[in-house]
């Protein structure tokens, strides 16, 4: 069974930083690619990055290029989203997605909240 | 950027009835294009893809149709479990982008 479970999230005060993680099981990891999409409160789903299997291709959202950082540890079986200069606008539940070959996002995780405030 | 605009923004709907919802695309984005599912507090799941095709375990009544800017969600009989917010997203070209939401509740 294909699991994906996010950590990470919590309050951060605007412009700190944050390391998203998301962990996967029940499939070959390092085969697919992964997604982090986010929904702000009350809000629709905004995709945010994009990663490959191999991290040989990587995509942003421009409204979180340059400050965030898509990364993945196959060996782990984990990807992650380091966040920076944080905005209050950032403010969101982050989701992982898996990629499935047909380049839908075919598996979710519940996702991990984070609150910029100060 | 390909903007995804979803209508109706509610629909509003008795049990049992169908439900038709619209995903336009601002530019052509072939077949390459999902629905997905969300109820309160939950992950979106994923219903359709390639524009047309059902995804694992999803019943009959959800179909799918369209391609190139127009595309059509519909749900033949409402079920309660049916009543939720249903977003599609391109997966064409970069950035993937969704539309803002179709909320489906019970009329």
């Amino acid at each position: 069974e294909v699991q994906l479970v996010e950590s990470g999230g919590g309050l951060v005060q605007p412009g700190g930083s944050l390391r998203l993680s998301c962990a996967a099981t029940g499939f070959t990891f390092s085969s697919y690619g992964m997604n982090w999409v986010r929904q702000a409160p009350g809000k629709g789903l905004e995709w945010v990055s994009y990663i490959t299997g191999s991290s040989t291709n990587i995509y942003y959202a421009d409204s979180v290029k340059g400050r965030s950082t898509i990364s993945r540890d196959n060996a782990k079986n984990s990807f992650y989203l380091q966040m920076n200069s944080l905005r209050a606008e950032d403010t969101a539940v982050y989701y992982c997605a898996r990629t499935n070959t047909g380049w839908y996002n075919d598996y979710w995780g519940r996702g991990t909240l984070v609150t910029v405030s100060s | 950027e390909r903007v995804m605009t979803q209508s109706p923004a509610t629909l509003s709907v008795y049990p049992g009835e169908r439900a038709t919802l619209s995903c336009r695309a601002s530019q052509s984005v072939n077949s390459n294009l999902a629905w997905y599912q969300q109820k309160p507090g939950q992950a979106p799941s994923l219903l359709i893809y390639d524009a047309s095709i059902r995804a694992t375990g999803i019943p009959a009544r959800f179909s799918g149709s369209g391609s190139g800017t127009e595309f059509t969600l519909i749900i033949s009989s409402l079920q309660s479990e049916d009543f939720a917010v249903y977003y599609c997203q391109q997966y064409n070209n970069w950035p993937r982008t969704f539309g803002q939401g179709t909320k489906v509740e019970i009329k």
